[in-house]
Order: structure tokens, then sequence, then C-alpha cells
């Protein structure tokens, strides 16, 4: 049964920071990882798609990797801005169902 | 840009009553999704839904709920008779085939289910 875990549960940094979300996953016979934010109350916004076969994406300040064999994925933030503040959820799956992680909660201060 | 669009954004029912929420998928998509979110916890997968039936299932999605798409545009998720459990945020999604396999799967902005 995959069960995906993400950490650190919060983060706070000041603008322009560069930072690093994790996750991590049990199945490796993972068939895809997406990447959401989700801001109070609100739906979920896909970030990024990383496919089976593919190691890693980027859009504009995002980029987000994928190590099957260690189980992990990491979603990097280049120059943080105080509009990225929300939760950010890591979620894979073996096929169409998506499993999510708890996510990450990140606030950029001014 | 094409969007999921779920109606109604906030619904309030007693408890034993029937709900039908309602999902408009993005129109080239061929898989759909219900998930749900109880206030605090993790995003949880119900269903997903292609080819006019259910592909896969969660132990969540129960006998007391059903799927249905009536009509080329719709997508609906019941729950026969609600419990004060099933209080909750409930996404819908849908995702295209690509030639990699399942793209990005598109959530809508919920509705938020409160069951008295």
């Amino acid at each position: 049964k995959q069960e995906v875990t993400q950490i650190p549960a919060a983060l706070s940094v000041p603008e322009g920071e560069n930072l690093v979300l994790n996750c991590s996953f049990t199945d490796s016979a993972i068939y895809n990882l997406q990447w959401f934010r989700q801001d109070p109350g609100k739906g979920l916004t896909s970030l990024l798609l990383i496919q089976s076969s593919q190691r890693e994406q980027t859009s504009g300040r995002l980029n987000a990797s994928l190590d099957k064999s260690s189980g992990r994925s990491t979603l990097y933030i280049a120059a943080s801005q105080p509009g990225d503040s929300a939760t950010y959820l890591c979620a894979g799956g073996g096929s169409e169902k998506l499993v999510f992680g708890k996510g990450t909660k990140l606030t950029v201060n001014p | 840009e094409p969007e999921v669009t779920q109606t109604p954004s906030h619904q309030v029912t007693q408890m034993g009553q029937e709900v039908i929420l309602r999902c408009v998928p993005i129109s080239n998509h061929l898989y759909f999704y219900w998930y749900r979110q109880i206030l605090g916890q993790k995003v949880e997968f119900l269903v997903s839904f292609y080819n006019n039936e259910i592909s896969e299932k969660s132990e969540i999605f129960d006998d007391q709920f059903s799927v249905e798409r009536p009509d080329g545009s719709n997508f609906t998720l019941k729950i026969r008779s609600t419990k004060l459990e099933d209080s909750a945020m409930y996404f819908c999604a849908s995702s295209e085939l690509l030639a990699g396999g399942l793209g990005t799967q598109y959530f809508g902005p919920g509705t938020r289910l409160l069951v008295l």
C-alpha cells in the first residue's frame, strides 16, 4: 500500500530564499508523481507532473525531481515570493489513483 | 484555459438525506475522479471512472456512493444516505491519456459538504 510522507510539515522563510520541499513514498512502483499547491479553503492547483519514465520537470521558478529507486521526490522553489505562501502537496500513484501526502505549509515572509 | 467546474460550492444536508455533487470535467479528458478531504486531513481517493464505468475505487467508496456520467459533459457523485462523517470537501478531477500514460489530474474547486 502506497504511503506518502512530506517533510517538513511547515516551513517559514524570508522572501528571496531558495528552498526545497521533500516527499517520500513507500512503493517504488510509482506510476507518476504530481505536485500541487493548495491555498486555504481552496482547491488543488497542479504545479508539475513527473511521469514514471522522467526524472524531473521544470516550470518557471519550480523544479521537481523524482528518484524512484530511493522513493523520493523534491520540489525546488527558486527566489521565493510572498505569493508562494500556500500548502504544497505531493501525490503519487500506481495507476489512476493518486495517494497524497499531508503537505508542507510554506510561509514566505516579506 | 479549460478548467474543471463543480456545483454547488457548498451544501448543507441532514443526516440520512441523499446528495448529488456535480462536476463538469475538461472536455477532451477521458478519465474522471472523485477525491475528498476531511478538514485537517489528507486528500483521499474515492473513485476513478473511464469509458463509462468505474475503473478503480477505494475502501471508502462503499454501497452508499455511486458515480454517473449522465450526459456528455457532467460527472456526478451521489451519496445515498449521508452520515456525519461524510462531511468533507469533495473534489472532482479529470485527466487525459497521453502517449506516455495518464496526464496531469486537474482538480475542480471542490464542494464543501456539511452533514448535520
